[in-house]
C-alpha cells in the first residue's frame, strides 16, 4: 500500500508558486521521499527526492518537516505545462528500492 | 544520452493472444521495474529485476504475466491469453541501483488494447 497521502487535486495561477503538501507519517528512518509528474499520455518524469534535508534543483524545491512526517513540493513559478498529476512516493526500503504510487494531485495551472 | 525505450508504443490485440513489450532500459543501470497503469490510476508495481534475476515479482496479477531480463539488460514482458482486463499503459523503468536515493526514470510506456 501506499505510504503517503496527498489532496486530490489542486489549482495554482500562472506565474504564482504551487506548493503541494503531502503526508508520509508512518515513514521509515532510512527511506527517502520522492517526487514525480505525469503529464497526459507520458511516462512519469523524476522532479526530486530527500531524506531529511530541504532539497532544491531546476525545476522545484522540497521541504520535508523536522520529523519528516510531511512535504511539500514547491514550483516556484507555476506556467501552463506544469500542469499534470504530482506523485509523492516513499520508497520502499531494503532489497527492491520499488516505488509504490497513490493517486497523487492533480495540480491545474491556470492562466 | 538515451532514457528508458518502450516498443511498441501501442498494441492491439485479440483477446487470448499472446503479447510480448519490450524495455530498454538506461545503459549501466542494474535495477528495472516493470508497472502497470490502468485509466485515472497511478501506476501498479509488477516486477523488479535486480540485473538477471526476477528479485521481487510480487505484483504480477496471475501466471499468464511473466518476464524475462536474459542478459541484464533488456526486459520482456509477456502476457499469455489475454484478456480485455489486461488492456493498460505498460510502464517500465530502470535506476542505477535499487539503492533507496537512487532516482529511478520512466519510459513512455506502452499502451495495450485488447479487442
Amino acid at each position: 500500500d501506499a505510504k503517503t497521502t496527498q489532496p486530490t487535486s489542486m489549482d495554482c495561477a500562472e506565474g504564482r508558486a504551487a506548493n503541494l503538501p503531502c503526508n508520509h507519517s508512518t515513514i521509515s528512518g532510512n527511506e527517502y521521499v520522492y517526487w514525480y509528474r505525469q503529464i497526459h499520455s507520458q511516462g512519469p518524469q523524476y522532479i526530486i527526492h530527500g531524506l531529511k534535508n530541504n532539497e532544491t534543483n531546476e525545476m522545484a524545491s522540497l521541504i520535508i518537516t523536522e520529523d519528516r512526517k510531511s512535504s511539500t513540493l514547491i514550483l516556484p513559478h507555476a506556467t501552463l505545462r506544469d500542469t499534470a498529476v504530482y506523485y509523492c512516493i516513499v520508497r520502499v526500503s531494503g532489497n527492491t528500492g520499488k516505488l509504490i504510487f497513490g493517486q497523487g494531485t492533480t495540480l491545474q495551472v491556470k492562466p | 544520452g538515451a532514457g528508458v525505450s518502450q516498443t511498441p508504443s501501442n498494441k492491439v490485440t485479440e483477446k487470448g493472444k499472446y503479447v510480448e513489450l519490450r524495455c530498454d532500459p538506461i545503459s549501466g543501470h542494474t535495477a528495472l521495474y516493470w508497472y502497470r497503469q490502468s485509466l485515472g490510476q497511478g501506476p501498479e508495481f509488477l516486477i523488479y529485476f535486480q540485473g538477471t534475476g526476477a528479485a521481487d515479482d510480487s505484483g504480477l496479477p496471475n501466471d499468464r504475466f511473466f518476464a524475462v531480463r536474459p542478459e541484464g539488460s533488456v526486459s520482456t514482458l509477456k502476457i499469455q491469453r489475454t484478456e480485455r482486463g489486461d488492456s493498460a499503459v505498460y510502464l517500465c523503468a530502470s535506476s542505477l541501483s535499487p539503492a533507496t536515493n537512487t532516482e529511478a526514470f520512466f519510459g513512455q510506456g506502452t499502451r495495450l488494447t485488447v479487442v
